[in-house]
């Protein structure tokens, strides 16, 4: 699996916006870039995911660098519940488009929010 | 649908037992996952299934581990004379193949186990 860096800690206000880094640029063409985060004592929870194209929804928006050796997870407005481990992970595909079957997670990224 | 259900969500044993934890899936999810989660690192992937079918070990997964899914609904993973090291947060998670369309994965909360 391709690797990606996030680092190890962050912190932000409440209700500021967060721009949360992951570097991978063993990228291939045909790894979607996939963001979870773990809240503590909870199992890890799906955010967003995207290929090419920045993706919004209603938890938060992905950026992606125009060389996919990049991506940027964007909290538009920081709460206390958003504090948690998020995760950046790339996940592979095949020709057909059928995903692989397992996520590999790394150390992901601890943001903490003050209030 | 409540999600992926896992139990017990705690379990304590002393070294040596066996331990058995079992995975309620979300109903139309046709995979399943487990992994194990020590304090400060990332879920490590142990297993999955696609239907009944076990399609990928971990080296992780010694011969004291054993995974099931009998009939592609509800998962088992048991652990034979267990170690201190066994030690984690086991957690589970479903998502349907061919899924790039998809949300992903849907964590349980996690079954802890602690040996002792």
């Amino acid at each position: 699996d391709a690797k990606t860096t996030q680092p190890n800690s962050m912190e932000s206000n409440e209700e500021e916006p967060v721009h949360l880094p992951c570097n991978h640029s063993t990228i291939s063409g045909t790894d979607y870039i996939h963001w979870y985060r773990q809240l503590p004592s909870q199992g890890p929870e799906y955010v967003i995911h995207g290929l090419t194209s920045n993706v919004n929804n209603r938890m938060a928006s992905l950026a992606i660098a125009e060389d996919r050796k990049s991506s940027t997870l964007i909290l538009h407005r920081a709460t206390l519940r958003d504090a948690a481990v998020y995760y950046c992970i790339l996940r592979g595909s095949n020709a057909g488009g059928t995903s692989y079957g397992k996520l590999t997670f790394g150390q992901g990224t601890i943001l903490t929010v003050h209030p | 649908d409540t999600g992926v259900s896992q139990d017990p969500r705690h379990k304590i044993t002393k070294r040596g037992q066996n331990v058995t934890f079992r995975c309620d899936p979300i109903s139309e999810h046709n995979r399943l996952y487990w992994y194990r989660q020590t304090l400060g690192q990332g879920p490590e992937f142990l297993t999955y299934f696609q239907n009944e079918a076990q399609l990928e070990k971990s080296r992780l997964l010694s011969d004291r581990f054993s995974a099931e899914r009998p009939k592609g609904s509800f998962s088992t993973l048991e652990i034979q004379r267990t170690e201190q090291g066994d030690s984690a947060m086991y957690l589970c998670a479903s998502s349907l193949s061919g899924d790039l369309l998809n949300y992903g994965y849907t964590f349980g909360s996690g079954t802890r186990l602690t040996v002792v």
